[in-house]
């Protein structure tokens, strides 16, 4: 089992759109969660951190289920500037990795007029 | 520097041939992670770098490849007798601590594109 997966997609959606994209993890035991953008041909960009409780930036929502192991992107009004690949991140658990972070393969997102 | 710096941008070599890839990090990062993504595909981890901590290089693919980086300063990646299989875009990126903290950043460069033919 991969360490951080997520659903590869393409997601193809109408501006407007609410669109959600979900992550899951193997080890119960990381710490901190992130998602990070990186459009097409370019480096990665640090989206927003994830946080216990939840947390929102504008139309972006993040969720963390510890529970379950998994982490959810909500993108609410979509843009057609939303147009990229979504990564999850994740930590590894505290040891001599503290501080690795492991990507998710990335979720691509098209919106369309 | 303002961001992270990597050189060169475009590298093209023969199969068989060295490479080194370099990578300077934002002034007083201590943390500097090396990443590898083939086109189309995810991040790959390679090496993690934290201070004066022994590395990880757990992820660093085969004894081909090695990092090394001074102090907490620059690092460079070496690749040895490349295949066509090391063809992909080789990230570094570093934060000022090792980013388990919310308040830290992970901050790439704009990578390294190594195509060998």
């Amino acid at each position: 089992r991969k360490e951080v997966e997520q659903d590869p997609g393409p997601f193809n959606v109408p501006e407007g759109a609410t669109v959600a994209f979900n992550c899951t993890y193997s080890n119960s035991a990381s710490q901190s969660f992130f998602w990070y953008r990186q459009d097409c041909r370019k480096e990665p960009k640090l989206l927003m951190s994830v946080y216990s409780s939840g947390n929102e930036d504008g139309r972006f929502t993040a969720q963390l289920n510890r529970a379950s192991q998994y982490i959810s992107l909500l993108i609410r009004d979509s843009k057609l500037s939303d147009s990229a690949t979504y990564l999850c991140v994740v930590n590894a658990a505290a040891g001599t990795s503290y501080g690795k972070l492991t990507f998710g393969q990335g979720t691509i997102l098209t919106v369309h007029p | 520097g303002a961001g992270v710096s990597q050189s060169p941008s475009n590298k093209v070599t023969e199969k068989g041939k060295d490479v080194e890839l370099r990578c300077d990090p934002i002034s007083g990062h201590t943390a500097l992670y090396w990443y590898r993504q083939r086109l189309g595909q995810g991040l790959e981890f390679l090496i993690y770098f934290q201070g004066n901590s022994a590395p990880d290089k757990s992820g660093l693919p085969s004894d081909r490849f090695s990092a090394e980086r001074t102090g907490e300063s620059v690092s460079t990646l070496t690749i040895q007798r490349t295949q066509q299989e090391d063809s992909a875009v080789y990230l570094c990126a570093s934060s000022r601590q090792g980013a388990a903290s919310g308040a830290n950043v992970l901050t790439f460069g704009a990578g390294s594109r190594l195509t060998v033919l």
